[in-house]
């Protein structure tokens, strides 16, 4: 198993440009997750899924979309980057009815 | 709305000696789980320990173990005999049982093993 992989590792945009990151899994997780880690405080919860077709919003969901077509693929979508945005972002994902999270490498990203 | 609280930004050991790292949760929940997570400079995410809320008896993972302190909303983690190893980020964290079950984060402690 490759667990969660995250795609790109680091990445740089322009104010106003949009983005995806990609976040995978091949271990048939029904829940994922999208956190965002900026200095000086923890992760914390953008947007999650419960399954394919179902979403939610989390604690700083705000100029972010995402959607869940399969088990496996959760992107998470910038749709007009802002240097606010600029945070190590992390995808984590669970199987169901368990308690540990399976945290991907993170992605780097800057807005300038 | 659940909260956690880590009032060490940094701390430091010295390698083979014993450390406390503190970290205190409010919640209105019943049944839950609280966690420490490592963040070496990788930036990996490691499960180091977790606790359930319904049990007392304190967790242990070889030499990381917790202070579960549940009526003081108290979580502290000791880890002993240090390793250079050890030197990272660490994250307390909360996360309800049932439901969509997120994590709640600390701010992190910065734990530094001095040789």
């Amino acid at each position: 198993n490759a667990g969660v992989t995250q795609t790109p590792k680091f990445q740089v945009l322009k104010t106003g440009q949009s983005m995806t990151l990609q976040c995978a899994q091949d271990m048939n997780h029904e829940y994922m997750s999208w956190y965002r880690q900026d200095p000086g405080m923890g992760l914390r919860l953008i947007h999650y899924s419960v399954g394919a077709g179902i979403t939610d919003q989390g604690e700083v969901p705000n100029g972010y979309n995402v959607s869940r077509s399969t088990t496996e693929d959760f992107p998470l979508r910038l749709l007009s980057a802002a240097p606010s945005q600029t945070s190590v972002y992390f995808c984590a994902s669970r199987p169901d009815g368990t308690y540990e999270q399976y945290f991907g490498p993170g992605t780097r990203l800057t807005v300038t | 709305a659940q909260t956690v609280t880590q009032s060490q930004p940094e701390m430091s050991v010295q390698e083979a000696e014993t450390v406390t790292l503190s970290c205190t949760y409010d919640t209105s929940e019943n049944n839950y789980y609280l966690f420490w997570y490592k963040q070496p400079p990788s930036r990996q995410m490691i499960l180091v320990i977790r606790q359930e809320a319904y049990k007392q008896q304190n967790a242990t993972e070889n030499r990381f173990s917790v202070n579960f302190q549940k009526a003081a909303k108290s979580f502290s983690l000791k880890i002993s005999d240090s390793q250079l190893g050890d030197t990272a980020m660490y994250f307390c964290a909360f996360m309800k049982k049932g439901g969509a079950n997120n994590l709640f984060f600390g701010t992190g402690t910065r734990l530094t093993v001095i040789p």
